[in-house]
């Protein structure tokens, strides 16, 4: 049974403290990505990663930076909390190649920033 | 610029009829695209996908068809069924951009 894994469901944090979500996935994939999830924005990506030490920018990463020691964690870190990060976090994982691989996700952390 | 969209944020449909969820996209280097479905307090998963090479992929209750030249997408569901109420995503690849999501609603 795949597996991703987010270390919290529920986080609440206080404006201007570093904040670590961590993501965990047993399946061996090679990448890695980490989104927000926002009412009627949908689902951004923010950064994403292909291999261990590896990382690239997505769609909305002011504020936001990762890192990926391991190939089976990646960890979004928010240097300096803000209110409006306050939002569903999401990750996923998936194998790479050039067939079509389906990402999984994890069942997201819900974080609040006051 | 949002390379994939859906217009239609809800769409309330009958038990057992069919339901259409439609998106359209801008980039055409696209080489699949994806559908997940996302229950409340739960992540995605993956519904469906399609090959870029392809018009339709079927898999069960659930068909997708691409038209390349309109740039369009939609997911077939027959017959709807109350556990297919979720908000339903298109993505495309590499980076697995996604749509904002349309909520589906199977009314009894």
């Amino acid at each position: 049974d795949v597996k991703v894994t987010q270390s919290s469901r529920y986080l609440v944090k206080r404006t201007g403290e570093k904040v670590f979500l961590e993501c965990v996935q047993d399946m061996d994939h090679e990448n890695m990505f980490w989104y927000r999830q926002d009412p009627g924005l949908g689902l951004r990506l923010i950064y994403f990663s292909y291999d261990v030490k590896m990382k690239e920018k997505g769609d909305i990463p002011e504020g936001y930076s990762v890192s990926r020691e391991k190939k089976e964690r990646f960890s979004l870190i928010l240097e300096s909390a803000s209110t409006n990060q306050t939002s569903m976090y999401l990750c996923a994982s998936r194998s790479s190649g050039p067939a079509l691989s389906e990402q999984f996700f994890g069942p997201g952390t819900r974080l609040t920033v006051l | 610029d949002q390379q994939v969209k859906q217009n239609s944020p809800s769409l309330s449909v009958q038990e057992g009829r069919i339901s259409i969820l439609n998106c359209d996209y801008t980039n055409s280097m696209f080489d699949y695209f994806l559908w997940y479905k996302k229950y409340p307090a739960e992540g995605p998963t993956f519904l469906i996908s399609i090959s870029s090479i392809k018009d339709k992929n079927e898999d069960g209750r659930f068909t997708v068809f691409l038209n390349k030249s309109a740039k369009h997408l939609s997911l077939h569901i027959v017959p709807s069924q109350p556990g297919d109420s979720a908000v339903y995503f298109c993505a495309g690849d590499d980076k697995i951009i996604f749509g904002k999501g349309t909520r589906l609603h199977i009314l009894p």
